[in-house]
């Protein structure tokens, strides 16, 4: 069955390191997508990809960045880590435009955490 | 703005009773609005998702509804089980081909 995994599901990092987050995905699908979560907020979108090298910034992109050099994977990594860049990420993807009804199906999340 | 608005913020029912959860939002314009469930630790997957022409749409024992021109949705479960308890995300897309989420609500069915 196809599906989406992202790694590590758990990290602890230091203020200032870089961290690399993983997402790879098996549906095959053009479009993927990073979101966080954090309490009292929905899902914002970090950064979004529409295909192979082309990637752009969603609403909270500051300090994150992404590269697209296949279709299963979209690793987002932050440059210099924040103790504001503590919360849980997800990675989604999905076969068209969210302005059609396309499914868009969600990777089981990573909890970072910055000390 | 663009926001999506849910209540009530949480909602404690027991095993086999019915509840509603509400969204109300002020995208626009409107493409299409979802319905996702969200179990403690997991990713959020999609129960419905509905056009400005449908009114009603069922899932097994979820049934969303929309009235586009008050710009309001509703998920009803019916007779709901312990595995209900998790978070429901309301999430509407406009069309800037973006999804934008509410905050959810958070289920918890006791027995």
């Amino acid at each position: 069955d196809a599906e989406i995994t992202q790694s590590p599901r758990h990290k602890i990092t230091e203020t200032g390191r870089q961290v690399t987050l993983a997402c790879h995905q098996t549906w095959n699908h053009n479009n993927m997508f990073w979101y966080r979560q954090d309490l009292g907020h929905g899902l914002r979108l970090i950064h979004y990809s529409y295909g192979v090298h082309d990637t752009n910034k969603g609403e909270v992109s500051d300090g994150y960045s992404v590269s697209r050099s296949n279709t299963e994977d979209l690793p987002l990594t932050l440059e210099s880590a924040a103790s504001s860049q503590t919360s849980v990420y997800f990675c989604a993807s999905s076969e068209g435009p969210g302005t059609v009804t396309y499914e868009q199906y969600f990777g089981p999340g990573t909890r970072l955490t910055v000390t | 703005k663009n926001q999506v608005e849910q209540s009530p913020q949480s909602l404690i029912i027991l095993e086999g009773k019915n509840c509603t959860l509400q969204c109300n939002y002020t995208v626009s314009p409107f493409s299409n609005l979802r319905w996702y469930k969200q179990d403690t630790g997991r990713g959020p997957v999609s129960l419905t998702i509905m056009t400005f022409s449908e009114n009603t749409k069922s899932n097994g024992r979820y049934t969303a509804t929309l009235d586009a021109d008050t710009k309001q949705s509703s998920l009803h479960i019916t007779a709901s089980q312990l595995s209900d308890s998790a978070s429901y995300i309301c999430v509407v897309s406009s069309n800037t081909d973006k999804l934008i989420f509410g905050t959810g609500t958070r289920l918890q069915v006791f027995p």
